[in-house]
């Protein structure tokens, strides 16, 4: 099974801030299969970025996802409002019985 | 739109059974996986398995094997997770998720059914 890390647990930023979430796999991700979703309070989360890098319908282009090796990073450029919320990075290889997820990345107001 | 709609909260004892459901509309639900997803109070998301309505080919994470069921009627576009005889330890919000048709990520989630298992 691969694990993934993310870090930091909590990261407290001002709106306008560029905020910088990190999710490590504990071995390669097959085929850059990796998913990012946010989860804001009382809500189901939504995907935001598959496939390390692709933008989901509808999310807005501050937010990117790329990739070094087994470190994966969602980067959001400019926090707006909406952003404070939970991520969590999804890895989905090539067989359903696998999937893991982060531990999450709370993004609260500094 | 898509739309994943799950039942109500439910409040149940420990060793009662339960089925919840989640019914598809404005897509192919025969054709495209629908998975389950556990989040436990103030915890992360489990993986927990995925159905293929067309012919019921299901898979379940190791973590979830033999502890849940998942199943499907494609008549009335519903998946279901059952339980036999519920824990406390069971007590989480449950979400059920579309597979995109290409891989195994979630593009559409449902708004969650509250299960809460308590004597």
């Amino acid at each position: 099974e691969i694990v993934l890390t993310q870090s930091p647990g909590t990261l407290s930023l001002s709106p306008g801030e560029r905020a910088t979430l990190s999710c490590r796999a504990s071995q390669s991700v097959s085929g850059s299969q990796l998913a990012w979703y946010q989860q804001t309070p009382g809500q189901a989360p939504r995907l935001l970025i598959y496939g390390t890098s692709s933008r989901a319908t509808g999310i807005p282009n501050r937010f990117s996802g790329s990739a070094s090796g087994t470190d994966f990073t969602l980067t959001i450029s400019r926090l707006e409002p909406e952003d404070f919320a939970v991520y969590y990075c999804q890895q989905y290889g090539s067989s359903p019985r696998g999937l893991t997820f982060g531990g999450g990345t709370k993004v609260e107001i500094k | 739109e898509v739309q994943l709609v799950q039942s109500g909260a439910e409040v149940k004892k420990p060793g009662e059974s339960l089925k919840i459901s989640c019914k598809g509309s404005a897509y192919s639900f025969t054709n495209s996986w629908i998975g389950w997803v556990r989040q436990m109070p103030e915890k992360g998301l489990e993986w927990m398995g995925v159905i293929y309505p067309d012919d019921s080919d299901t898979r379940y994470s190791p973590s979830f094997q033999g502890q849940v069921t998942i199943s499907a009627d494609k008549s009335i576009s519903t998946a279901y997770l059952q339980w036999s005889s519920l824990k406390a330890s069971d007590t989480a919000m449950y979400y059920c998720v579309r597979q995109d048709g290409s891989a195994w990520f979630s593009d559409y989630w449902g708004q969650g059914t509250l299960v809460t298992v308590s004597s």
